[in-house]
C-alpha cells in the first residue's frame, strides 16, 4: 500500500505570498491531519479532516485554513506568509471512527522557506 | 491540557548499550500512547504504540510500557546501532486527529 505522499517537498517563498501544500493519505484512510514542525516550537497540530468536514483545530491564526475532497486528498494554504512560517509542515493519515483514536501515519512533509 | 514531556538530548551511546528515553505525560482521559521516530529529512515513523495501561508495546527490539500509576512510556532497547541514530518522539491521543507530541530527543549511536 503506498503511504502518505505531499506535495511539493520543498517551497521557497516570499513574505506576503500565499502557498498551497498537498497530501494524499494512504488509500481508504479518511482522516487528514496536518502538523507544523520547527526547531523551537517543535511539533505542534494545526487542525484535523474528516470527510471534507474539519473536526479538530489546534491554536493557530486564521491564516493557516486546510480543505479535504470528496477523494480525502487534502490542501491546507497559508497566506501572507511571515517569516516565522518556515517549517517542515507534515500531513498525517489514519482509518480514524469518531470517538476513538487510530495510529496516525505521516508523509515526508513539505519544507516552507519564507524568504 | 494534554501534553507530554520526554528527556531532553542529545543522546550517545555506542554500539551495543542499552537505551531509555523517558517520556511523561499529562492527559485528563486515557490516551493511547505512540513512539515515532524521525530520521534525517523525513517525516515521522511510527515505531510502537499502546492503547490502554499496562499495555507493552514493542517492534525492532524497542519496547515501551504504558504505566498509569507513573504516567509514563518510557522507551527501551537492549543494544542500539548505528542505524538507530535519529530522532525520536513521544505523543498522545486522546482527542480525533490531535496527536500531542513531545520536544523530541535525538540519539546518535556511535560505532
Amino acid at each position: 500500500k503506498a503511504g502518505v505522499t505531499q506535495t511539493p517537498r520543498y517551497l521557497i517563498k516570499t513574505r506576503g505570498q500565499q502557498v498551497t501544500l498537498s497530501c494524499s493519505p494512504i488509500s481508504g484512510h479518511r482522516s487528514v491531519s496536518w502538523y507544523q514542525q520547527t526547531p523551537g516550537q517543535g511539533l505542534q497540530f494545526l487542525f484535523e479532516y474528516f470527510s471534507e468536514t474539519q473536526r479538530n483545530k489546534g491554536n493557530f491564526p486564521g491564516r493557516f485554513s486546510g480543505r479535504q475532497f470528496s477523494n480525502s486528498r487534502s490542501e491546507m494554504n497559508v497566506s501572507t506568509l511571515e517569516l516565522g512560517d518556515s517549517a517542515l509542515y507534515l500531513c498525517a493519515s489514519s482509518s480514524h471512527i469518531a470517538g476513538s483514536t487510530d495510529t496516525q501515519y505521516f508523509g515526508p512533509g513539505t519544507r516552507l522557506t519564507v524568504l | 491540557g494534554n501534553s507530554v514531556t520526554q528527556m531532553e538530548g542529545p543522546v550517545t551511546l555506542s554500539e551495543e548499550a542499552f537505551l531509555t528515553i523517558n517520556c511523561t505525560y499529562t492527559a485528563t482521559g486515557y490516551p493511547s500512547l505512540f513512539w515515532y521516530v524521525q530520521y534525517p529529512g523525513e517525516g515521522l515513523q511510527l515505531l510502537l504504540k499502546a492503547t490502554k495501561a499496562d499495555d507493552k508495546g514493542s517492534n525492532k527490539g524497542f519496547e515501551a510500557t504504558y504505566r498509569k500509576e507513573t504516567t509514563s512510556f518510557h522507551l527501551e532497547k537492549g543494544s542500539v546501532q548505528v542505524s538507530d541514530s535519529a530522532v525520536y518522539f513521544c505523543a498522545l491521543s486522546e482527542e480525533v486527529g490531535d496527536m500531542r507530541f513531545g520536544a523530541g530527543t535525538r540519539l546518535t549511536v556511535k560505532p
